[in-house]
């Protein structure tokens, strides 16, 4: 089955303490992104990937790292998470921008709570 | 501030009526738009697309409009159906789909 998947799915952590959220797909997409969402601010990108390699900032990058060491996996990582950190997350992916296939298929979320 | 806004929080529908969800943006430089639905405890998924080279596009029960000049898409659900009670987000690209930039979503209610 063709899927997006996320671990974990709820995470309650401390300040300061390094987490990592994985995101992994089996479409082999090019493209991968992270997005958080907050009420009443939609979906937010924090960052995207092209393709292995080559990662990019959103629109709210600040507070957080990933990486795309391989194709179909692109970690989000916080590196020390702090309480306005606390949202749902969420990774998407979708074959190369520019083909004209620009649906992205989403994960079904992580929610982090930061105390 | 943000480029893409979706004005109603939520919109309550009568079941086999119209659906009409409104999104309005600023940016001139969007090229490409597209519907998400999302359920609770789910991901967003895709609905519907359409190019700003165009300014209609239909896809079974679904059908986006694009007003360029108004800086304005609509989508339209007919005839509404109770399982397409889900909060509908509006994307909106500058870059043929590298940045996407969402709207805070429409809550939709489809009674029976």
């Amino acid at each position: 089955e063709a899927q997006v998947t996320q671990n974990p799915r709820y995470l309650i952590t401390v300040t300061g303490k390094k987490l990592t959220v994985t995101c992994s797909q089996n479409m082999n997409h090019e493209y991968m992104s992270w997005y958080r969402q907050d009420p009443g601010l939609g979906l937010r990108q924090i960052y995207y990937s092209m393709n292995v390699e080559v990662t990019d900032k959103g629109d709210v990058p600040e507070g957080y790292k990933v990486s795309r060491k391989e194709k179909r996996n692109f970690p989000l990582i916080l590196e020390s998470p702090s309480p306005n950190q606390t949202s749902l997350y969420f990774c998407a992916s979708s074959p190369t921008p520019g083909l004209g296939l620009y649906e992205q298929y989403f994960g079904p979320g992580t929610r982090l709570t930061v105390t | 501030d943000q480029q893409v806004k979706q004005n109603s929080p939520s919109l309550s529908v009568q079941e086999g009526r119209i659906s009409i969800l409104n999104c309005d943006y600023t940016n001139s430089m969007f090229d490409y738009f597209l519907w998400y639905k999302k359920y609770p405890a789910e991901g967003p998924t895709f609905l519907i697309s359409i190019s700003s080279i165009k300014d209609k596009n239909e896809d079974g029960r679904f059908t986006v409009f694009l007003n360029k000049s108004a800086k304005h898409l609509s989508l339209h659900i007919v005839p509404s159906q109770p399982g397409d009670s889900a909060v509908y987000f509006c994307a909106a690209s500058p870059n043929y789909g590298q940045n996407f930039v969402f709207g805070p979503g429409t809550r939709l209610s489809v009674l029976p």
